[in-house]
């Protein structure tokens, strides 16, 4: 079973370009996280997903980031313009959480991206 | 905000021998989590123990939750080299718009070297 699939795994941009994040969830799974982890910050929530509709995007920095997820099978983080302080590791997590039950169920994570901004 | 928040931040120690990792928190909670992250990994889930519960075993791991004290601990027993990563307690956090407690918030972790 391929786990949560992310891409690019290494990003080097420069100040000012437009930079975009995918995510492949697990298959069959209704929820879908985008988090960033710096060392200065740790892991921080950015957005997240149920069903494909955005529940809570109170994380995400600022309106240079926005994230989609057209369908159940993806989903794109993008950061517009890119700014030095974005560099860090972004991960994708992946979850089930079955209808109408609010509990909180172990999330699985991709690899990760890590974006380096000069 | 930090909610979960690991002790201590580093802990090296030899084969063989037990870890204890700590996780204090603020709020109220209904679930708390372990993860492990390996160098340059994403996280993986190791337990988790709802508030309902005060200890909760898998293999070589065992999880206590006092939430009196709002506190968590992880034991690794007979640790081994390959057990060296980082180690993160995350708690759900209410989310009044959404009617969700689904979010987590993680700590910063605790970094565990394992030496052969």
């Amino acid at each position: 079973d391929a786990g949560v699939i992310q891409s690019p795994r290494h990003e080097v941009t420069e100040m000012g370009q437009e930079v975009t994040l995918r995510c492949k969830p697990i298959s069959g799974h209704n929820s879908l996280f985008w988090y960033r982890q710096t060392m200065m910050r740790g892991l921080e929530l950015l957005i997240y997903f149920n069903n494909n509709v955005p529940i809570d995007d109170s994380g995400m920095p600022e309106d240079r980031f926005s994230a989609k997820m057209p369908n159940a099978s993806f989903s794109t983080l993008k950061i517009q313009p890119s700014e030095p302080r974005d560099s860090a590791v972004y991960f994708c997590a992946s979850s089930f959480r079955a209808g109408g039950h609010a509990d909180s169920y172990e999330q699985y994570f991709g690899p990760g991206t890590r974006l380096t901004v000069t | 905000s930090q909610q979960g928040e690991e002790d201590p931040q580093a802990l090296s120690i030899q084969e063989g021998e037990n870890a204890t990792m700590n996780c204090s928190y603020k709020t109220s909670i209904n679930n708390l989590q372990w993860y492990r992250q390996n160098s340059g990994r994403g996280l993986v889930h190791l337990i988790l123990i709802r508030s309902n519960e005060r200890e909760k075993h898998s293999g070589r791991l065992r999880v206590t939750l006092d939430t009196s004290k709002k506190s968590s601990s992880l034991l690794i027993t007979a640790s081994r080299a390959a057990d060296t990563a980082s180690y993160f307690c995350a708690t759900d956090e209410w989310m009044k718009r959404s009617g969700s407690n689904y979010k987590l918030t993680f700590g910063k972790g605790t970094l565990l070297t394992v030496n052969p």
